[in-house]
């Protein structure tokens, strides 16, 4: 069965810092692998997405995201984070045609 | 553009009644809308499937006579807790699939409080 894992459930960084949040998939085939942001009071904001093509993925707010499928992982990166950075991040592969499975999400704390 | 509202964003209701949630694509036609739960600091998960004018599919586990969803219309779709338990209070989250591209687009949520 499909399934996402997000190994850290919190992480701390400092403002200014580099991020990476990890994820892993479990999928059969070719997977579609997305990373969302959710903030308090507002829906999941997809930040991007893999089909295909270049594994490296740039995504909205200085987002980026690697495939590497000889890990199963699609980690995501910012060189800087911001103090509006902070939120839930959920890592998700695509089941079927659009049905989403979700990682558990990762919570991401910036300290001044 | 691309905005989806759910309506309410927060309720409270009694054991044993019924309550309704809405899932509006605001600004774009949706072809397939879901339906998620998520419970306080843990993951989405998926409830249901619905396609407008169809019957909606559910995933496993999910009880559909207590989870009725309608999805009448491309731009509307509402899920009602029958007879709800406490242990339904949890957060619900839809979402809408863009005809144009099938880009999930994802509603603010609703906190389903039942005492």
């Amino acid at each position: 069965a499909q399934s996402v894992t997000q190994p850290d459930i919190h992480i701390t960084v400092s403002e200014g810092a580099s991020l990476e949040l990890r994820c892993n998939y479990s999928y059969g085939a070719t997977p579609y692998l997305f990373w969302y942001v959710q903030s308090p009071g507002q829906g999941l904001q997809l930040l991007l997405k893999y089909f295909s093509g270049d594994t490296l993925v740039q995504g909205i707010k200085g987002f980026e995201a690697e495939f590497k499928r000889s890990q199963s992982s699609f980690n995501l990166r910012k060189p800087s984070v911001h103090w509006s950075d902070a939120a839930e991040y959920f890592c998700a592969v695509a089941k079927g045609a659009q049905k989403l499975v979700f990682g558990q999400g990762t919570r991401l704390t910036i300290n001044p | 553009g691309a905005v989806v509202s759910q309506h309410p964003s927060w309720v409270i209701c009694k054991s044993g009644t019924s309550v309704k949630i809405e899932c509006r694509s605001l600004d774009f036609q949706a072809t397939t809308m879901f339906w998620y739960r998520q419970f306080p600091k843990q993951s989405l998960m998926l409830m249901a499937t619905s396609n407008e004018g169809s019957k909606a599919t559910y995933e496993q586990g999910v009880e559909k006579d207590k989870f009725l969803i309608n999805h009448a219309s491309l731009t509307l779709s509402t899920l009602t807790v029958t007879s709800a338990h406490p242990e339904d209070s949890s957060f619900y989250i839809c979402s809408a699939s863009r005809e144009l591209d099938n880009e999930q687009f994802f509603g603010p949520g609703t906190r389903l409080t039942v005492l």
